[in-house]
């Protein structure tokens, strides 16, 4: 099915450790960006890309580094897990100038980080 | 400092009757307002959005009314059925990016 894919849907992670959350979507969309959903905080948006090559900063992007080589792809990266990155994660995408639709978001990865 | 407020939580409305859920912004150069419907363990999924040059936008059962004197958005879903039971969250547009509101859980009682 079409749409955005994220994995894994749940992972545990010991303090220090590093990993990367996948992201990939087969709608050929320029933008992707990755949020995180923490309770009475809504989204909140870390990272994001208008193409491949190109990312910038969103509102909370300590603790968190992406790269985007291909258009599909925008993995996340947690280069050394803390308690506080505890949160569910979603990954988001669109095409160009599509404000009035939004985003197509994949169903989220449920990060423990003990 | 917070661009978009939702500040219901929660909301129970009976079945067939009107749910109203509101949304506070603080930048008038935002130019478009969505919401989004989030079942648990899912992702959220695109509802209906408004340009901010409209004042109202209708979807089936689905309205969105922008107040921006007031820098206010509201939906309201008429009548009101048990599967609309989801967190809803506001969103604005500025740029390249779109922010989101906290959430507000709607119960609908059969």
């Amino acid at each position: 099915n079409a749409g955005v894919t994220q994995t894994p849907k749940f992972q545990v992670l010991k303090t220090g450790q590093s990993m990367t959350l996948q992201c990939a979507q087969d709608m050929n969309h320029e933008y992707m960006s990755w949020y995180r959903q923490d309770p009475g905080m809504g989204l909140r948006l870390i990272h994001y890309s208008v193409g491949a090559g190109i990312t910038d900063q969103g509102e909370v992007p300590n603790g968190y580094n992406v790269s985007r080589s291909t258009t599909e792809d925008f993995p996340l990266r947690l280069l050394s897990a803390a308690p506080s990155q505890t949160s569910v994660y979603f990954c988001a995408s669109s095409l160009p100038g599509a404000t009035g639709d939004g985003y197509t978001f994949g169903s989220g990865t449920r990060l423990t980080v003990v | 400092d917070q661009q978009v407020k939702q500040n219901s939580p929660s909301l129970s409305v009976q079945e067939g009757r009107i749910s109203i859920l509101n949304c506070d912004y603080t930048n008038s150069m935002f130019d478009y307002f969505l919401w989004y419907k989030k079942y648990p363990a899912e992702g959220p999924t695109f509802l209906i959005s408004i340009s901010s040059i409209k004042d109202k936008n209708e979807d089936g059962r689905f309205t969105v009314f922008l107040n921006k004197s007031a820098k206010h958005l509201s939906l309201h879903i008429v009548p009101s059925q048990p599967g609309d039971s989801a967190v809803y969250f506001c969103a604005v547009h500025l740029g390249n990016q779109f922010y989101f509101g906290t959430g507000t859980s709607l119960t609908v009682i059969p």
